[in-house]
């Protein structure tokens, strides 16, 4: 079985200071990795996706995430935050050449504060 | 265009009512998928409909049934619902799907479903 844990309920954090919201799974295989954004009462946006290869992996909006196979991790990051990218993030796990669908983590709210 | 829309916005609907929720993509995408989001919670992963062959989760309930008319539609029958079953329902769509497919799946807004 597959399985996404996100620490965080919440993360707070100053306009302009760098951001990380944390993410790690469990998958029998190889994951592929995916972060999307929810923003109130919206549907989810996709930000970026580990398929294989590079292990930084650069999104929309300037964010980027890290994979790292050791600690089966998959931060995701922003170098300077926005206002405006306040809104619950998700990461979501598949494993390659399993059950098609996503597994979702419970979800990050990120605040940015002005 | 990654756009997938979803009709209605919001429904509200007695328990004995019969009532459908509409997901159309025109990407040319082969897979197509409905999630359910309870308040404060993930999105959890109903039904998926790729190569043209339909695969449900095991824990949803009879009272849902999906239907693809043609490629670009999935339709979501609901019969007999409880009020356990408001939330919010997400369709996505992906192009190929499949256990190999390292495909995005991209998310419609959604439709808001309050059972009375």
């Amino acid at each position: 079985a597959q399985s996404v844990a996100q620490p965080e309920d919440q993360v707070n954090v100053a306009e302009g200071n760098p951001l990380t919201v944390k993410c790690t799974y469990s998958v029998s295989g190889n994951p592929y990795l995916f972060w999307y954004v929810q923003y109130p009462n919206r549907g989810l946006q996709f930000l970026l996706k580990y398929i294989t290869g590079d292990n930084l992996v650069k999104g929309s909006y300037g964010f980027e995430a890290e994979f790292n196979k050791s600690q089966t991790s998959f931060h995701l990051k922003k170098p300077s935050a926005l206002v405006s990218d306040s809104a619950l993030y998700f990461c979501a796990v598949r494993e390659q050449g399993g059950a098609d669908g996503l597994t979702f983590g419970k979800g990050t709210h990120l605040i940015i504060q002005p | 265009d990654t756009e997938v829309t979803q009709t209605p916005k919001h429904l509200v609907m007695g328990m004995t009512n019969k009532k459908s929720l509409k997901c159309e993509q025109h990407m040319g995408h082969r897979a197509m998928y409905w999630y359910k989001q309870k308040a404060k919670k993930p999105p959890e992963l109903m039904f998926v409909y790729s190569y043209e062959k339909l695969s449900i989760n095991e824990s949803v309930p009879s009272r849902f049934s999906p239907e693809c008319p043609n490629s670009s539609l999935l339709n979501l029958h609901l019969h007999a619902l409880q009020p356990e079953d408001s939330a919010l329902y997400l369709c996505a769509s992906s192009p190929w799907g499949g256990a190999s497919s390292s495909d995005t799946q991209y998310f419609g807004p959604g439709t808001r479903l309050t059972v009375l």
